[in-house]
C-alpha cells in the first residue's frame, strides 16, 4: 500500500531557528510536493520536485527551501523560522503522469513561538 | 491555468440525508479531477478521480461524482449521510505538468444526528 511518512506530527520551534521537515515515500514516485494548509486558504504549494536534485517553486516559496538528495526523501527547510510560518505542513508524492493522484502524509503541525 | 471553486465553505446535513458538495473548475486543457477527504489532524485521502474514462465516477465510502463538461462541474454526492462522513472535502484539478494539483478552498461537512 502507498505510504508517505512525515517525520513529526507536532513540532514547536522558536523564531529565527532553522527548521527541517522530513518526508519519505516508499512508492518509487518521481514527484514530491510540500504544501502548507491554513484555515480558509486551502492547500498552497510551497515547492515540488520531479526528480532527484530537481526542484521547482510553487505558489509561496518565500522563506522556504527544499532538498531532494534521494528519490524517496524530500525535505522542507525553513531557513529562519517566523511566527507567520506557523501552519500545518503536508507532504505528498505521485507518479509523473497528470492523471495520477497525489498521496499524502499525515501532516506536521508546526508552531513557531 | 487551472482553478477550482468550491461553493460553500460549510455544508450541514442530517444523518441519512443527501450530501451534495459543489465543485466547478477552469482548465486550459482536458482536466483530470480529484476529490479528497481530510479527517481532523490527518492528511488528505483520495475519495475518487476522473480521468476521462467515464463521466460518473464511484469512489470509496459510497461517494460518487459526475463530470459535466458543459457546466465545468464535478460535484460530489452521497445518497445518505453518515456521522462518520463529517470531515473537510477538497476538489482538485490536475495541472499541465509534473502532476501538480490546484485545490479548491475546501468544504467542511457537518452531519447532525
Amino acid at each position: 500500500d502507498v505510504k508517505v511518512t512525515q517525520s513529526s506530527r507536532y513540532l514547536v520551534k522558536r523564531t529565527g531557528e532553522k527548521v527541517f521537515l522530513e518526508c519519505v515515500q516508499d512508492m518509487d514516485h518521481e514527484n514530491m510536493f510540500w504544501y502548507r494548509q491554513d484555515p480558509g486558504l486551502g492547500l498552497r504549494l510551497i515547492y515540488f520536485s520531479y526528480d532527484v536534485k530537481m526542484k521547482e517553486k510553487g505558489d509561496i516559496p518565500e522563506g522556504y527551501s527544499v532538498s531532494r538528495e534521494k528519490k524517496e526523501r524530500f525535505s522542507l527547510i525553513l531557513e529562519s523560522a517566523s511566527t507567520n510560518q506557523t501552519s500545518m505542513y503536508l507532504c505528498a508524492s505521485s507518479l509523473t503522469s497528470n492523471n495520477q493522484p497525489q498521496h499524502f502524509g499525515d501532516g506536521t503541525r508546526l508552531s513557531i513561538l | 491555468a487551472q482553478s477550482v471553486t468550491q461553493l460553500g465553505s460549510h455544508v450541514s446535513v442530517s444523518e441519512g440525508a443527501l450530501v451534495l458538495l459543489r465543485c466547478n473548475y477552469s482548465s486550459s486543457v482536458p482536466p483530470y479531477l480529484f476529490w479528497y477527504v481530510q479527517y481532523p489532524n490527518q492528511g488528505l485521502q483520495l475519495l475518487l478521480k476522473y480521468t476521462s474514462a467515464a463521466t460518473l465516477v464511484k469512489g470509496i465510502n459510497g461517494f460518487e461524482a459526475e463530470f459535466k463538461k458543459s457546466e465545468t462541474s464535478f460535484h460530489l454526492t452521497k445518497p445518505s449521510a453518515h456521522m462518520s462522513d463529517a470531515a473537510e472535502y477538497f476538489c482538485a484539478v490536475s495541472g499541465t505538468s509534473y502532476g501538480k494539483l490546484t485545490f479548491g478552498q475546501g468544504t467542511i461537512l457537518t452531519v447532525h444526528p
